[in-house]
């Protein structure tokens, strides 16, 4: 029972453009939602998070949406820069231990 | 700094053997915890601490053990490995638990059971 699902694998985009990266979720005792970043043959890192009092959260270049109603959040990336091709993995928690991740999507940068 | 690490970074098993994987963190952090990653699955949470001497268990503990007898050190055991729990294996950390819960990732662990 995946309860954080990312629907798209992989996801190709032009250097300067806007990526935008898909999470979808089932629980929603789900309170806090948080974006990975992971580069090969290393651990995921902390990217942004938001919390679910929030709509929007900003960083830089990242942004992140958060639709409750519909269990939605999206992140952004404007504009995109080759060093963001990764695999980034979304994850909800519940103000409890218990983190659940999504499958992840691969993104490739294009210089 | 260093960060969390994790010892070995490689290993290839025979069914049945056992072996214990090793997780250290020199931030202080109260929580550790141990995931597994599979392809299509992302991660997903085998055992838990929320301080030295505690332990839980995660969404998929089944055929692991985990012990913490320092605040540092979060240990993962497979006691009869099975190739079922072929997989990358991440420990992270945490100051606090719940909503904010940023967790600091170790580099993985691959392993594979024949």
């Amino acid at each position: 029972d995946q309860q954080v699902k990312q629907n798209s694998p992989s996801l190709s985009v032009q250097e300067g453009r806007i990526s935008i990266l898909n999470c979808d979720y089932t629980n929603s005792m789900f309170d806090y939602f948080l974006w990975y970043k992971k580069y090969p043959a290393e651990g995921p890192t902390f990217l942004i998070s938001i919390s679910s009092i929030k709509d929007k959260n900003e960083d830089g270049r990242f942004t992140v949406f958060l639709n409750k109603s519909a269990k939605h959040l999206s992140l952004h990336i404007v504009p995109s820069q080759p060093g963001d091709s990764a695999v980034y993995f979304c994850a909800a928690s519940a103000s409890n231990n218990d983190m659940r991740f999504g499958a992840g999507t691969r993104l490739t940068v294009k210089p | 700094n260093a960060g969390v690490t994790q010892t070995p970074k490689f290993r290839v098993l025979k069914t049945g053997q056992s072996m214990t994987l090793l997780c250290a963190q020199d931030m202080n952090h109260e929580y550790m915890y141990w995931y597994r990653q599979d392809p299509g699955m992302g991660l997903r949470l085998i055992h838990y601490s929320v301080g030295e001497g505690t332990t839980a268990k995660g969404e998929v503990p089944d055929g692991y053990n985990v012990s913490r007898l320092k605040k540092q050190n979060f240990l993962l055991g497979l006691e009869s490995a099975a190739p079922s729990q072929t997989s990358v294996y991440f420990c992270a950390s945490s100051i606090l638990a719940g909503a904010g819960n940023e967790q600091f990732f170790g580099p993985g662990t691959r392993l594979t059971v024949l």
